[in-house]
Order: structure tokens, then C-alpha cells, then sequence
């Protein structure tokens, strides 16, 4: 599987973009990129996916290199709500796919 | 509804007793999963169950069982309880053929004493 590399913590003030960076570059042509995060105490929730193109849904984008070997998680309007721990996975899709989580990034949204 | 529900949130009880979290899900999902995030908090997959195939993680002591009434249950069996095995476990589902998106529980802390 492939490894991803994550800033362990970031911040970002209330209001603002928050971006997210995930470097991934022995990912594979069938690996997809998944963004998960989770908020203290709760359940891991899933924010977005994507192979090659850049994707975007009601929750953030997600902007992917032309060589797959990065990706960043844009979260447009940061609220105090969105510190969380962020996770990136890269991920066989299918039954094969089963997620693997790493330490994430600490996101630390500030008023 | 809640999507993917688990019982109890809470557990405590003693040194090797035998204990069941129970998870249910109601999203029609094929595969359930059963993950144990630690006080480091990192999360760590147990179990992957389907009605074809159980994959279990290989470091996890068989003293941990999931069990599968159905499609929509996938129960966590532990016995002879040790005190690492204190633990915030998360139950999760997904369509097996689908995308890793995953929903997941609320999670069930577990406190051995």
C-alpha cells in the first residue's frame, strides 16, 4: 500500500481556507485518495475521495497533482467546528481496500 | 435514524471477564468492520466481515471474536479481558463493491480494571 506523509499539526484562523497537504508518491494508477477526519470523541467520517481529477462536494475539495504524487484537502471557510484530526489514505477501491489510518493532521481552527 | 449504532458507549468492568459490544448498522451495507483506537489514538483495523469472507487482522489476539447474526449486525466478542485491551472500539460499514467510504459508529470506550 501506498504511504502517505502528513504535517502532524496546522493551524488556521476561523474563516479562512484551511488546506491540507498529503504527499503520496509511491501511490499507484488504481489507488484512489480518501480524506477522513475526526473530531474528538466521535467517529472517523468520511470527507471526500478521488483518483486523477480534482474533486469538490458540499464539505471541501480535493485537489490532486497531474502525478498523483500529492494532494491537498481544501476546507473553503474553516469554522471552529472543523478542528479535527485529518486523515489521508490511499487506497485500492473494491473489497481488496480495506482503510489503513495513519497519524493524521491535527487541524487547529482558531476565532 | 443513526446510520451505524453501537452499544454500550460505555463499558467498565474488570480483568477477565468476558464482555460483547454490539453494532448495527441500517444502511443496507454489505461490509461491517471493527476498529480499536488506543490512548495514542491511533486506529487500528481488527476486522473485516462480509457474508462471504472474515479477514481478521493478524495481530489481533483470538481472545477478540466478531460474530454476524446478519447483514445488518456485526458483534465484538472479547474474553478474558486484559487491562490493554482498554480501548475506544469503532464499528464501521460500506458497500462492498463501492468506494471506501466508510460510515462509522460513535465509537464504545471500553475501561478494564
Amino acid at each position: 500500500d501506498a504511504k502517505t506523509t502528513q504535517p502532524p499539526s496546522m493551524d488556521c484562523a476561523e474563516g479562512r481556507a484551511a488546506n491540507l497537504p498529503c504527499n503520496h508518491s509511491t501511490i499507484s494508477g488504481n489507488e484512489y485518495v480518501y480524506w477522513y477526519r475526526q473530531i474528538h470523541s466521535q467517529g472517523p467520517q468520511y470527507i471526500i475521495h478521488g483518483l486523477k481529477n480534482n474533486e469538490t462536494n458540499e464539505m471541501a475539495s480535493l485537489i490532486i497533482t497531474e502525478d498523483r504524487k500529492s494532494s491537498t484537502l481544501i476546507l473553503p471557510h474553516a469554522t471552529l467546528r472543523d478542528t479535527a484530526v485529518y486523515y489521508c489514505i490511499v487506497r485500492v477501491g473494491g473489497s481488496q481496500g480495506n482503510l489503513i489510518f495513519g497519524k493524521g493532521t491535527k487541524l487547529s481552527v482558531k476565532p | 435514524d443513526t446510520a451505524v449504532s453501537q452499544t454500550p458507549k460505555y463499558l467498565v468492568t474488570q480483568m477477565g471477564n468476558d464482555k460483547s459490544i454490539k453494532c448495527e448498522q441500517n444502511l443496507g451495507h454489505d461490509t461491517m468492520y471493527w476498529y480499536k483506537q488506543d490512548s495514542k489514538k491511533f486506529l487500528k483495523i481488527m476486522f473485516s466481515y462480509n457474508n462471504k469472507e472474515l479477514i481478521i487482522n493478524e495481530t489481533v489476539p483470538n481472545r477478540f471474536s466478531p460474530k454476524s447474526p446478519d447483514k445488518a449486525h456485526l458483534n465484538l466478542h472479547i474474553n478474558s479481558l486484559e487491562l490493554g485491551d482498554s480501548a475506544v472500539y469503532f464499528c464501521a460499514s460500506r458497500v462492498e463493491s463501492g468506494a471506501n467510504v466508510l460510515t462509522f459508529g460513535a465509537g464504545s470506550r471500553l475501561t478494564v480494571l
